[in-house]
């Protein structure tokens, strides 16, 4: 089975610190993924990345930069975290860019105080 | 963008099947429907997907309207770990998008 970790289950920062979340698969897949969750709006796409050093914006990019300098893993930065970012995150992966069949981690609760 | 509308709750007994409807006027003719589902403190999961016609699998089954414009993930005997919320998401573009979906009750 497909395994997409997430380095931290909970996470708690204050406003302005910096914030890396770590997100690595085990498949080899191409495409990897980060949302965010939130009471009432569902799932909301940050960024995406087809390929190694290669990042694509979302529905939701600012406030957010990403990294992916090896195939397995994409990283998510707060550059200087807000109060309203506290959210769920959760990364996802996929083999194949057309249809998408997306592996998600367990994901990252993080609080801003 | 493709725009879904789920209700926002049902409820089900256990062993009897679960009918989840989902609407998507929107979607392009090459836009395949997928289905996920969330549970409890965990990253969603997928289910199915379908472009025109049915679907099977082992976790449930998905019909599509002759017209693509709504579609119904079948569960054909709910069980208490299927209660989560399930989302129905139309493969558009570059992204997959996620509404509210439908969350699940069974009861015993």
């Amino acid at each position: 089975d497909v395994k997409v970790t997430q380095s931290s289950r909970y996470l708690v920062k204050r406003t302005g610190e910096k914030v890396f979340l770590e997100c690595v698969q085990d498949m080899d897949h191409e495409n990897m993924f980060w949302y965010r969750q939130d009471p009432g709006l569902g799932l909301r796409l940050i960024y995406f990345s087809y390929d190694v050093k290669m990042k694509e914006k979302g529905d939701i990019p600012e406030g957010y930069s990403v990294s992916r300098e090896k195939k397995e893993r994409f990283s998510l930065i707060l550059e200087s975290a807000s109060t309203n970012q506290t959210s769920m995150y959760l990364c996802a992966s996929s083999s194949d860019r057309v249809l998408k069949k997306l592996f998600f981690g367990s994901g990252t609760q993080l609080s801003v105080l | 963008d493709a725009k879904t509308t789920q209700p926002n709750s049902m409820e089900s007994n256990e062993e009897e099947p679960v009918h989840l409807p989902c609407n998507h006027s929107t979607i392009s003719g090459t836009d395949y429907i997928h289905w996920y589902r969330q549970l409890p403190s965990q990253g969603p999961e997928y289910v199915i997907h379908g472009l025109t016609s049915n679907v099977n699998n082992r976790m449930a089954s998905l019909a599509i309207a002759e017209d693509r414009k709504s579609s119904t993930l079948i569960l054909h005997r709910a069980t208490l770990r299927d209660a989560a919320v399930y989302y129905c998401v139309p493969n558009a573009g570059n992204m997959l998008t996620f509404g509210g979906g439908t969350r699940l009750m069974v009861k015993p």
